[in-house]
């Protein structure tokens, strides 16, 4: 069974630092997608990771993946106040049914 | 313009009633999904279907139905043997299998059990 864990859960930080949001996952997977949720909002997709070593970036977010290590980042440069949101990995199944295994979410304040 | 709607954004429920939550689609997508979120957790799949007139369980199907007659729409009826169907209902949807497409999410609907 497929399990996806993320930390931290809970992300407080500065405008203006930098920081990591790592997602574990626990079998073998193609694809890894980061999304973000504003409160009260649905989800917005920011990134679809397809391959081992895949790095895209948007802005000040940037996320990679080790597919060897079932490791993803999400990394945050000189964050903003506009950043604050809660951020979510998902990771396809094998198996081509084309289901989501989301993290429980990282919930990101950024303090002026 | 494209996209997913669900209807209603809120909904108030009484205890042992049935309810339907709608999901219709423009994008010509042949998958679909549900997802229920609870406050502080991940997303967690309801049902899904890949085609027309054939859906799959999920991780926490008791207590749902779902149809799937049209391409476009795949309703959600939470039933009363739902315990607990106070939650975030989230409808989703993508071009299906062999796509390495994202899903993309409709706007959601609250469920609130009075």
């Amino acid at each position: 069974e497929l399990k996806v864990e993320q930390n931290p859960l809970f992300l407080s930080m500065q405008e203006g630092k930098n920081y990591t949001i790592y997602c574990n996952y626990s079998t073998t997977s193609d694809r890894l997608y980061w999304y973000r949720q504003d409160p009260g909002k649905s989800l917005e997709s920011l990134f679809v990771l397809l391959s081992n070593g895949a790095v895209k970036q948007e802005g000040r977010l940037m996320a990679s993946l080790d597919t060897k290590a079932r490791l993803s980042t999400l990394h945050i440069t000189a964050a903003v106040h506009d950043l604050s949101a809660t951020y979510f990995c998902a990771v396809v199944t094998q198996g081509g049914s084309e289901k989501l295994v989301f993290g429980k979410g990282t919930k990101l304040t950024v303090n002026p | 313009d494209g996209g997913i709607t669900q209807s209603p954004k809120y909904l108030f429920r009484k205890e042992g009633q049935n309810v339907t939550l709608s999901c219709e689609q423009n994008l010509n997508h042949d998958a679909m999904y549900w997802y229920r979120q609870d406050p502080g957790q991940g997303l967690r799949l309801i049902y899904y279907s890949q085609i027309v007139n054939d859906f799959q369980k999920g991780d926490i199907a008791e207590g749902y139905s779902v149809s799937r007659e049209k391409k476009e729409s795949f309703p959600l009826t939470v039933t009363s043997a739902q315990k607990n169907p106070t939650a975030f209902y989230l409808c989703a949807s993508n071009l299906g299998r062999s796509s390495y497409n994202e899903q993309f999410f409709g706007p959601g609907t609250r469920l609130t059990v009075l």
